[in-house]
């Protein structure tokens, strides 16, 4: 079964440093979305990305968050100055074309990054 | 998209049949209904989604009334490797652009 890869597993910061998480979603998909996960709360919604470029994005993606696709199969998300709220699971998930109204979306495994 | 309520937590023990139900009052026309589950520490993963009357698949089954209110996913005879969050999520499926908004989700623990 295709599935949705994240490296690292785990990473761990100091504030302030830049961290880059990696996602290489299935092959063929379109559409590719970040959320984010801090420990015992709900999976919240970050950015959307589709067409090479940002599609949608919340509240929480602000100017220290960026997505890049770069080479057609990686999909990173970097924060640039971490802060200790930003320690959470990072997932990264992909949609392909939707086929008779089913739009599934796959989820990695998660990054679970701890700044410190 | 449609606001979601579904019960915070629910209990079974192994070999029951679950029902986890989810109201969406405000379900739109075009809108789906999906329910994803989450074990600890890994990502969200499908089980189900439907429109309208029953939909079952290898892992569930999914009911939603005529009246497209809510929907209730069933899982048939559940095991502790069942135990996990179950989310309800509504929206219309054929936009990739539309991102998923997970509610809180009902977790569920099967005992034995």
């Amino acid at each position: 079964e295709p599935e949705v890869t994240q490296t690292p597993s785990h990473q761990v910061t100091q504030m302030g440093q830049e961290v880059i998480l990696r996602c290489v979603p299935i092959s063929n998909h379109l559409y590719f979305y970040w959320y984010r996960q801090i420990l015992g709360q709900k999976v919240e919604f970050l950015v959307s990305f589709y067409n090479n470029e940002i599609s949608e994005k919340s509240e929480i993606f602000d100017d220290q968050f960026s997505v890049e696709r770069p080479d057609g199969s990686n999909f990173t998300l970097k924060i640039r100055s971490t802060k200790l709220e930003d320690s959470a699971m990072y997932f990264c998930a992909s949609i392909g074309r939707p086929q008779n109204f089913n739009t599934e979306a796959f989820f990695g495994q998660g990054t679970r990054l701890t700044v410190v | 998209l449609a606001k979601t309520t579904q019960p915070i937590s629910m209990d079974s023990y192994e070999g029951q049949e679950v029902n986890i139900t989810c109201s969406h009052n405000n379900i739109a026309t075009n809108d789906y209904i999906t329910w994803y589950q989450q074990f600890p520490s890994q990502g969200p993963r499908f089980i189900i989604q439907g429109y309208k009357t029953k939909v079952t698949n290898e892992v569930a089954s999914l009911f939603i009334p005529a009246d497209r209110k809510s929907s209730t996913l069933s899982l048939p005879r559940v095991s502790l490797s069942d135990t996990a969050v179950y989310y309800c999520l509504v929206g219309a499926p054929n936009s990739g652009n539309t991102p998923l908004v997970f509610g809180k989700g009902t977790r569920l623990s099967v005992i034995a």
